[in-house]
């Protein structure tokens, strides 16, 4: 099956500081989103991106599905930023459902 | 809008005995639903999604099996629970595999 791997998996960061999570995947995808997990578990669905650059906020994501990566971009981080990150990929065709997590990055903001 | 109710929030059952989570969502139809189980400090692992009524695919063989009855109610059950079901469960929603959606999760113990 597809494999969904994310660096790194641990980053602690100060208050202010700006940072770069990476998604690697093996195979080619129709579906790529990105999630938040804050510390008493509840996902947030951050970006739908299967391509190309979107920006929301202090957050923005860009996905080259030709090279089989996904990059998340955090400015400015706050001490809620703090949890996991995690990518999410359909593989294969257009038509496939099943939505296959990464490995995650878990963010540490310090103030 | 939509939403996604997800019960119990916690639970602790005996080894051997019986488990029924449910999930249902409001505000959409045909949905894409999803359970995911999360061990402590770890990924999420696919267990079934289904894009219809009855219709079910199982990712990971187990002693679970789940059942979609009604558009928009996704149940999760097992006969006899083991130690190693223990975790963090979550359902997911989605509409043309697009952005998912998740509920506020099951914390599941088995003792």
């Amino acid at each position: 099956g597809i494999q969904v791997e994310q660096s790194p998996p641990d980053l602690i960061l100060q208050e202010g500081a700006n940072s770069t999570l990476r998604c690697n995947f093996s195979d080619s995808v129709n579906n790529l989103q990105w999630f938040h997990q804050n510390p008493w578990g509840q996902l947030i669905n951050l970006f739908y991106i299967p391509s190309g650059t979107k920006q929301n906020g202090r957050l923005s994501a860009t996905t080259v599905a030709t090279e089989r990566y996904s990059l998340l971009y955090i400015s400015s981080s706050q001490t809620t930023d703090s949890g996991v990150y995690f990518c999410a990929v359909v593989p294969g065709q257009t038509g496939a459902n099943n939505l296959f997590f990464g490995t995650g990055t878990r963010l540490t903001v310090i103030p | 809008s939509q939403t996604i109710h997800q019960w119990p929030a916690t639970l602790v059952q005996p080894v051997g005995s019986p488990l029924s989570l449910e999930c249902t969502v409001e505000g959409t139809s045909n949905p894409n639903l999803y359970w995911y189980r999360q061990a402590a400090g770890r990924g999420l692992q696919l267990l079934f999604y289904s894009v219809g009524i009855g219709q079910i695919s199982s990712e990971v063989p187990q002693n679970l099996s789940a059942s979609r009855p009604q558009d928009r109610q996704f149940i999760l059950s097992s006969k006899k629970l083991l130690l190693s079901d223990s975790g963090f469960y979550l359902c997911a929603w989605s509409v043309s595999a697009r952005r998912a959606f998740f509920g506020q999760g099951t914390r599941l113990t088995v003792v």
